[in-house]
């Protein structure tokens, strides 16, 4: 069974810190992969997903991830962060060529920004 | 255009009742996926249904069962339930066979089993 792993449970940053949260997954077929944020009473959202091609993708509000197949990751950066980006963010792998297929999630990541 | 809707948002159960949960696709969309969250853990999948059959399931007991109907929403039933259901549940709806796309999820239903 394929498993997705975050590296950091709880990070805790202060405004224009720079931000890199890590996911591992251990599948090794084709993969579809995701990064979601959940804001504080808000539902899932996603940030960024990467299908095919360009191994570096940009999503919303200024968040980036690259895609190494060779080490299994897709590690999501942003330059510098707001007080507005505390939230938990969790990384999310599909199998296979339908990106709709069943979504494995990482334990999720914590972020507080301190103002 | 609405997003997924899930109903209700939150429910108190006692342990061994039963409950079921509701949840509307995005228009368009024609896959309906269930999700458990426990409190500080990442969602787990259950199943997935399309064409109105259970088409993929994860790793969770026979207590959990679901439907979909005609027009796409879905039911998500749990039977005598224990005090380790208690979680936050997620629908996700997207649309099977086009490459691409996402899942897009609902607010969630938040139940506690006491």
């Amino acid at each position: 069974a394929q498993s997705v792993s975050q590296h950091n449970h709880h990070v805790i940053l202060s405004e224009a810190a720079s931000l890199e949260l890590g996911c591992n997954y251990s599948y090794g077929g084709t993969v579809n992969l995701f990064w979601y944020v959940q804001y504080p009473g808000q539902h899932l959202q996603l940030l960024l997903k990467y299908f095919s091609g360009d191994p570096l993708v940009k999503g919303i509000k200024g968040f980036e991830a690259e895609f190494i197949k060779s080490k299994f990751s897709f590690n999501l950066r942003k330059p510098s962060v707001q007080w507005s980006d505390t939230a938990e963010y969790f990384c999310a792998v599909s199998r296979g060529n339908n990106a709709g297929n069943m979504l494995t999630f990482g334990g999720g990541t914590r972020l507080m920004v301190k103002p | 255009d609405a997003g997924v809707t899930q109903s209700p948002t939150h429910l108190i159960k006692t342990r061994g009742q039963q409950v079921t949960l509701r949840c509307s696709p995005k228009s368009g969309h024609d896959t309906v996926s269930w999700y458990q969250q426990a409190l500080g853990q990442g969602p787990q999948f259950i199943f997935q249904y399309y064409e109105e059959e259970e088409r993929q399931r994860g790793n969770f007991p026979d207590r959990f069962s679901g439907h979909q109907f005609p027009n796409y929403s879905s039911e998500l039933n749990v039977n005598a339930l224990l005090l380790g259901d208690s979680a936050l549940y997620l629908c996700a709806s997207s649309l099977v066979g086009r490459e691409n796309t996402e899942a897009f999820f609902g607010q969630g239903t938040r139940l506690t089993v006491v």
